[in-house]
C-alpha cells in the first residue's frame, strides 16, 4: 500500500519570492511515479508535474520543480517566483507500479497563500 | 475535445434517496475512477476501472455502485444516501501507465460534483 503525507496544513509566501512544499512517501514498490497537483478555490484539479521512480533527474515544468530524493522518500514541490494566482491547495500524489495501474493516492494537501 | 465531463455539479439529496453520479470521458482513456474530497483528508479513491466491463473497490466503496458498460462512461451510483456521503466527487481518467514508458498515467479529472445529503 501506498501512503503519502503533507504535513504542512497551510503555507505562507510573498510575491515573488519561491516555497517549497513538503511532500513525503512510503511504498514497497520499485517502481513508482509522483505528481503535484494544484485547486484553486474554483475546485478543478490541476495536473503540474510528475516524477518517476526511475528518473535521475528531478522534474521541472517552468516556475515548478520537483525535488526528489528518493532515499528519504521525499518529493517536494518547489515554486520559484510566487505570483498572485498561485494560492490554491496543492495535492501531492503516487500511483505504485505493477497491478496498482493509474490508482493514485493522494495526500491531505497544503493551502498555499501567496500575499503581494 | 470536453475531456471528462462530471454532471450535475450541485445535488442535493434526502437521506436515503437514490442518485447517480454521470461521468464521461473522449479520450479513449482505458482507466476511470472515482475519487471523494473531504475536508483535510485529501482524495480518496471510491472504485475504479481498468476497462469495459472491469471494475474493483478502492479505499472507501461502501454505499457505492459503479458500472462500466462502454470505455466513454463510468457513472457513480449512491444507492441510499447518507449524511456521511456528502462531499465533492470527481471522476478522473487516464491511460494505463506503462513502467518505463513515456505515459505517466497523469490523471485528468472532471470539474467535481458536490453533493450535500440532508
Amino acid at each position: 500500500a501506498q501512503k503519502i503525507t503533507q504535513t504542512q496544513p497551510g503555507m505562507f509566501v510573498q510575491e515573488k519570492e519561491a516555497v517549497t512544499l513538503d511532500c513525503t512517501y512510503d511504498t514497497s514498490d520499485q517502481s513508482y511515479g509522483l505528481f503535484w497537483y494544484k485547486q484553486p478555490s474554483s475546485g478543478e484539479m490541476i495536473f503540474l508535474i510528475y516524477q518517476g521512480s526511475y528518473d535521475e533527474q528531478n522534474a521541472t515544468e517552468g516556475r515548478y520543480s520537483l525535488n526528489f530524493q528518493k532515499a528519504r522518500k521525499s518529493a517536494n514541490l518547489v515554486i520559484s517566483a510566487s505570483q498572485l494566482g498561485d494560492s490554491a491547495m496543492y495535492f501531492c500524489a503516487m500511483r505504485g507500479g505493477g497491478t496498482s495501474y493509474g490508482k493514485l493516492t493522494f495526500g491531505q494537501g497544503t493551502i498555499l497563500t501567496v500575499h503581494p | 475535445n470536453a475531456g471528462v465531463t462530471q454532471t450535475p455539479k450541485f445535488q442535493v439529496l434526502k437521506t436515503g434517496q437514490s442518485m447517480t453520479l454521470q461521468c464521461a470521458q473522449d479520450m479513449n482513456h482505458e482507466y476511470m475512477s472515482w475519487y471523494r474530497q473531504d475536508p483535510g483528508m485529501g482524495l480518496r479513491l471510491i472504485h475504479y476501472s481498468v476497462g469495459a466491463g472491469i471494475t474493483d473497490q478502492g479505499e472507501v466503496p461502501n454505499g457505492y455502485n459503479v458500472s462500466r458498460s462502454t470505455t466513454e462512461d463510468f457513472p457513480l451510483r449512491l444507492l441510499s444516501a447518507a449524511p456521511s456521503q456528502t462531499s465533492v466527487y470527481f471522476c478522473a481518467s487516464s491511460y494505463l501507465p506503462m513502467d518505463g514508458g513515456s505515459n505517466t498515467g497523469e490523471l485528468f479529472f472532471g470539474e467535481g460534483s458536490r453533493l450535500t445529503v440532508l
